[in-house]
């Protein structure tokens, strides 16, 4: 019954290494979002897709990028990794159809990156 | 831009004893209002949403939600809480049509004691 997930739960990587973070859906869903979730600050936006081979940058966008080559799938990329991307990266979709919007996001499980 | 603040970080309260949970929005239309909760190493999982209508709202594992547009606030209750109700839960807003993305508040963290 796994509807949104999330490639790794955890991962361990190498200050100045290049990141792929990788999520899919099986919803159909059109719009697709990366958040970051850091104690104390909540879930902050960092790249969200409102359509295959579309995207927008949220509130942090620094030091990412994004790749959505299908529907399905949302990769987040970080092109060289520093300590301060050590985070937990929250993957999620939504429907676009309007009797469906307030259904709000599914969320996947998430990805918890530690850069050393 | 909308906002949403969640003014209590931790909460501690007894099984058996009820809960409410504050959240504060700000947005100038009318809003699509929401709750996760997040057990820990997990993702969000929707407890309950507000879009229309009846001010009340239900959800899942007998959470309930008032609206209340004078206040801005959209609070979570539970009449009786459980010690698997321990977790995080985030409140969240989203604007009027054509927005889909959502504004999370910084969470409260509810520790339940026996």
């Amino acid at each position: 019954d796994v509807k949104v997930t999330q490639s790794s739960r955890y991962l361990v990587k190498r200050t100045g290494e290049k990141v792929f973070l990788e999520c899919v859906q099986d919803m159909d869903h059109e719009n697709m979002f990366w958040y970051r979730q850091d104690p104390g600050l909540g879930l902050r936006l960092i790249y969200f897709s409102y359509d295959v081979k579309m995207k927008e940058k949220g509130d942090i966008p620094e030091g990412y990028s994004v790749s959505r080559e299908k529907k399905e799938r949302f990769s987040l990329i970080l092109e060289s990794a520093s300590t301060n991307q050590t985070s937990m990266y929250l993957c999620a979709s939504s429907s676009t159809i309007i009797l469906d919007r307030a259904g709000g996001y599914t969320f996947g499980s998430g990805t918890r990156l530690t850069v050393v | 831009a909308q906002s949403v603040t969640q003014p209590d970080i931790h909460i501690t309260v007894s099984e058996g004893a009820s809960l409410e949970l504050r959240c504060n929005y700000s947005y100038g239309a009318t809003p699509y209002l929401f709750w996760y909760v997040q057990s820990p190493g997990q993702g969000l999982q929707l407890l309950l949403k507000y879009f229309s209508g009846d001010t009340l709202v239900q959800g899942i594992k007998g959470f309930e939600a008032e609206f209340k547009r004078s206040q801005s606030s959209f609070n979570l209750r539970k009449p009786s809480v459980h010690w698997s109700d321990a977790a995080e839960y985030f409140c969240a807003v989203g604007a009027d049509f054509g927005n889909e993305k959502l504004t999370f508040g910084t969470g409260t963290r509810l520790t339940i004691i026996p």
